[in-house]
This record gives C-alpha cells, sequence and structure tokens, in this order.
C-alpha cells in the first residue's frame, strides 16, 4: 500500500530552527508537497520538489531524496505564527496525492 | 484568501437532514475536488471533478452526492449522515488534474452530524 509518515507533533522555541521529516511508500513519484494548515483555515502551499536537493524561500526550506524516499521541511527563525500543521503529500504515478496525517508543530516562547 | 470559497463555515444537521455544501473558485481552474480532513488522520480524497466530469470517486458513500454545474462550483449534497461523517470537509482546485498541479484549499465547512 502506499503510505506517508511524519511525526504527529514537535514543539520549539521562538527563535530557533526545527526540522520536520517525512516518509514515503508510494506507487511512483510525480512530486512531493508541503503544505501549512493553521487551526481552522485552509491548507496553504509551502513547497514543491520533483528533484532532489534543496529547495529555499525565504525562513523555510525543503529537502527531497527520492533513493530514500525521504524529506523535510526546515523552518529558521521560528515565530509564534508558525505554529500550526504542517502536511505532506506525494503525487503518485497517476497524479493522485497521497497525504500524510500532518505535524503539529507548537512554537513556544 | 486563496480564491476557493466554501459555504457554510459550520453546518449542524441530524442524521434524517439533508443540506449542501457549496464550493465556488475563482481561478479559473478545470479541475475541483472534495477532501474529508478527521483530526489526526491524512486528508481523505472524496471526489474529482475535471472540466466538470467527475473522474474520481473513491468508494464513498452513497450519502454523500456531488454536483459539479460548471467549472466554477461544485457541491457536496447531503442526506441521512452518520455521527463519524462529522468532520472538516475541505473544497480544492487546480488548473488541471492529472499533472503536478499546485492545489489550492478552501477554508472548508465544519460539518457536526447529531
Amino acid at each position: 500500500g502506499q503510505n506517508i509518515d511524519q511525526p504527529t507533533e514537535m514543539t520549539a522555541t521562538e527563535g530557533a530552527i526545527v526540522q520536520i521529516n517525512c516518509t514515503y511508500q508510494t506507487s511512483g513519484f510525480n512530486g512531493l508537497f508541503w503544505y501549512q494548515q493553521h487551526a481552522g483555515e485552509a491548507p496553504t502551499f509551502l513547497s514543491y520538489n520533483v528533484l532532489d536537493g534543496l529547495e529555499e524561500k525565504g525562513r523555510f526550506s525543503s529537502f527531497l531524496s527520492r533513493s530514500k524516499g525521504y524529506s523535510y521541511l526546515l523552518l529558521k527563525e521560528l515565530q509564534m505564527k508558525d505554529s500550526a500543521s504542517y502536511l505532506c503529500a506525494v503525487m503518485d504515478s497517476n497524479y493522485q496525492l497521497i497525504w500524510g496525517a500532518g505535524t503539529k508543530l507548537i512554537i513556544k516562547p | 484568501e486563496t480564491g476557493v470559497t466554501q459555504t457554510p463555515r459550520h453546518l449542524v444537521m441530524g442524521m434524517t437532514n439533508k443540506k449542501s455544501l457549496k464550493c465556488e473558485q475563482h481561478l479559473g481552474h478545470n479541475a475541483m475536488y472534495w477532501y474529508k480532513q478527521s483530526a489526526k488522520k491524512p486528508l481523505e480524497l472524496m471526489f474529482v471533478y475535471s472540466l466538470e466530469e467527475r473522474v474520481e470517486n473513491n468508494s464513498v458513500p452513497s450519502r454523500f452526492s456531488p454536483e459539479c454545474p460548471n467549472s466554477s462550483h461544485l457541491f457536496l449534497h447531503l442526506h441521512t449522515l452518520q455521527p463519524e461523517d462529522s468532520a472538516l470537509y475541505l473544497c480544492a482546485s487546480s488548473q488541471d488534474h492529472g499533472e503536478p498541479n499546485t492545489i489550492y484549499f478552501g477554508e472548508g465547512s465544519w460539518l457536526t452530524v447529531v
């Protein structure tokens, strides 16, 4: 079967760095997405990786290793507003998105 | 503001009621989706429409009935629901289905079945 694994919850301190990992096993691969979802709000797009390596976008970076079935989202200079759930999703060979259950990130002062 | 608008934001209904969720996208996209989001579970894809034609139905109970009258509007008709159907229902759209497109979500409709 197809499976996306990510930690259920993480806690970090304001101003610090946190890395949220995602491992996947899917039927084919057409890219990996990260979304941010604040409580009670729509998931919003953060990043898309289809090639190996690191993609940097401001304070957020996303890394992909296709051979290892692994990605991480790196958040730097954490702010209180970064408290949210972070969803990892992989697009399989049928262009269907397979979603992880999300990682709830709690930022403490 | 994601360009995808859902109404109502909150809905409480009895098991014998009939209600509908509405979604409208202002992005000029050709594909629209209904997802179910339950606490601590992955998003579940329910229905996919591409150019107003249903292309996927992931074994969803018949008490959920989608309707796509045009490429900008999507409805989810609800009848004789069960308490376990209580969840956040997310509408989404993307430029096309069947390609690695970014999808854009609405803010969801919180459904409580009593």
